[in-house]
Order: structure tokens, then sequence, then C-alpha cells
């Protein structure tokens, strides 16, 4: 099976940054992803990394290190809508999705 | 709006009774997903189907089949439901199963078995 670990919880305020970390070990890796997913609704892509780096995307950047088995999802100038858990997914060797708990995220005024 | 619908939105449902939910795409999409998800476990990947009459088991299969007849249906069947099967129940989608597809979300089903 697969080991994906991230916070369970993590609490910012309006207009701070926030990084959301993943470790991860999986047989064989195919891509990380980042999804959202507010309460009561479905998961939202957010991102996708399969090569090393730092990919951006608006107020939202996703960095991944394969050799450490590592990620983390960087929120900038939260705002209240931001608040949702996050769910760092790791797609192994056979291309199966396995998706760690999430990391709820509130953004306090 | 072309996505994943998904039917009922929630349910009530008695101990070893059968329930069969519904999920339906419109985006031509090969590859669709059930999952399962609960509090502190995230989603957990129950079948799943590469393409129109193939379907492959997930991490937790036990108590659920699947069958798929047509590109846009994925029915999951809860042949004899238990109190453990209580839980929100969501299909996806993607183009493939290969290593850059993105897979998409239907709204869910909360199902609770009582």
């Amino acid at each position: 099976g697969q080991n994906i670990d991230q916070p369970t919880e993590m609490t910012a305020t309006e207009g701070a940054i926030v990084q959301i970390n993943c470790t991860y070990q999986t047989s064989g890796f195919n891509g990380l992803f980042w999804y959202q997913q507010h309460a009561g609704e479905a998961p939202t892509f957010l991102s996708y990394n399969v090569l090393d780096g730092l990919e951006e995307k608006g107020r939202f950047s996703s960095f991944l290190s394969r050799s450490k088995g590592y990620s983390y999802l960087l929120l900038k100038e939260l705002q209240m809508k931001d608040s949702a858990s996050y769910l760092c997914a790791v797609r192994d060797g056979d291309y199966k999705l396995s998706f760690g708990a999430g990391t709820t995220v509130t953004v306090r005024a | 709006i072309a996505g994943i619908t998904q039917a009922p939105t929630s349910q009530i449902l008695a101990a070893g009774r059968r329930m069969t939910l519904r999920c339906t795409q419109d985006m031509r999409h090969n590859a669709m997903y059930w999952y399962r998800q609960d509090l502190g476990l995230g989603l957990r990947l129950i079948h799943y189907s590469n393409t129109a009459g193939t379907t492959g088991k997930g991490e937790v299969p036990d108590g659920y089949s699947v069958s798929r007849a047509n590109t846009d249906d994925f029915p999951l069947t809860l042949a004899s439901a238990v109190p453990s099967q209580t839980s929100v129940y969501f299909c996806a989608s993607s183009e493939d199963r290969g290593a850059t597809d993105t897979q998409y979300f239907g709204p869910g089903t909360r199902l609770t078995v009582l």
C-alpha cells in the first residue's frame, strides 16, 4: 500500500501565506496531485507535479522533491474562500491514485 | 454544463437492503472510479473502470460491485448494506488511466446505513 502523510489542520490569517506539507512512500511514482475540497462538496483539481521543482498557478504553488518523497502546496494572499480541505494524492507505478487524509485550512479575518 | 452527476444526493438505508448509486458523465472519459470518503481516512478507491466493458478492484472492494455497460454510466451496487458502509461516495472520471491524467469528481452521495 501507499503511505501519504499531511497535517490534519492548519490555521492562518487572511492575507497571510500557508504551506501544507505532504510526504509519501509509494511503490513507483507517476505524479503528485493537489485537490481542494470545500465542506460538503466534491474535490476539485488544483495542481500536478511529476518533475522536481515548483509549479506556480496564481496564488497557489506546488513543489515536488521526488528523492525526498516530499511535496508542499503554498497558498499566498489567503482569502476567506480558501478555507477548505487540501488533499495530497500520489499516483504509483501501477497508475493507482492514493489520497492522504487531507489538511483542513481555516482562514481567520 | 459538462460534468459528472450522481444520484441520489443522500440516502438513509436499512441494513440488509440493496442499493445502487448512480453515476453519469458526459465528458466521454474512458476511465471512471468510485471512492468512499470517511473522516480521518481520506478518499479510498472502491472500484474502477479503464474503459467500457472492463472493471477492476480498488483498495476497499468488499461488499460492492460495479458494471460499465457504456462509456457514460458507472453504477455502484451494495448488495446487502451494512452500517460500516455509511460514508460519502464520490464518482470520478478521467480521459484515460495514464500518468498525467486528472480525475474529475461528481458532487457525491451521502449514504447512511442503519
